[in-house]
């Protein structure tokens, strides 16, 4: 069956530091990878897409990369700051029926301490 | 602020009723999608409309059932509930694009739902 897996441990590191969180899939073959920044008790807030031909994508301290090959995608904040604390979710989006319907992985909490 | 709202924000009812969630698009979004999220299975996609026609079904129960309305705007119906239904239910919304695929989705904050 198909799955997304994400560290379900917290990841603690210091401020300034690089984050980097990892989506693994397994009997899937997504055209598209997103991840979404989730707060407590808030909607998920998308941050950045990745097509399946796509090997990175960067916005601003954010940086993506999509391994095809491995399954494999891992998604990096540089300089990580206290307000990036929140938990991060990967969605794999495939076709189905004429719609790509983003299914999401359960997410790994990251904690920046000052 | 995403620009989908989401109403009720907090609702608490007892087993057996049954409630209506109701969700507003962004401005120019034709798709919407209902997502359950518990502690102990995550966000689940339940359904996905696209301009009043339901598009796409994913783990939505029986007892569940949604609608878009020619306004865009979107109810979920909960039915017969019991105590394992109680989550958040969110909305979201977005352009679908070429070949169906709507890109980023835009999540309204959520109706938490309690049963007691």
């Amino acid at each position: 069956s198909q799955k997304i897996e994400q560290n379900s441990e917290a990841l603690n590191i210091q401020e300034g530091k690089t984050a980097t969180l990892t989506c693994n899939y397994t009997n899937y073959s997504p055209a598209y990878l997103q991840w979404y920044r989730q707060d407590p008790g808030r909607g998920p807030v998308f941050l950045l897409l990745i097509r399946e031909n796509e090997k990175e994508k960067r916005k601003e301290r954010l940086k993506v990369t999509f391994d095809t090959t491995l399954k494999q995608s891992l998604f990096h904040i540089t300089a990580s700051q206290p307000a990036d604390s929140a938990t991060y979710l990967c969605a794999l989006s495939r076709a189905s029926g004429g719609s790509y319907i983003p299914t999401f992985g359960r997410g790994t909490s990251l904690i920046v301490h000052p | 602020d995403s620009g989908v709202t989401q109403t009720p924000k907090h609702l608490i009812t007892a087993t057996g009723q049954r409630v209506t969630l109701r969700c507003s698009p962004r401005s120019g979004d034709l798709s919407v999608y209902w997502y359950q999220q518990s502690l102990d299975q995550g966000l689940q996609f339940l359904i996905q409309y696209y301009n009043g026609e339901e598009r796409a079904k994913g783990n939505i129960l029986e007892r569940f059932s949604a609608q878009q309305f020619p306004d865009l705007h979107s109810e979920l119906n909960l039915s017969s509930l019991e105590l394992g239904d109680s989550a958040l239910y969110f909305c979201a919304s977005s352009v679908l694009g070429q070949g169906g695929f709507g890109g980023e989705l835009f999540f309204g904050e959520g109706s938490r739902l309690t049963v007691l």
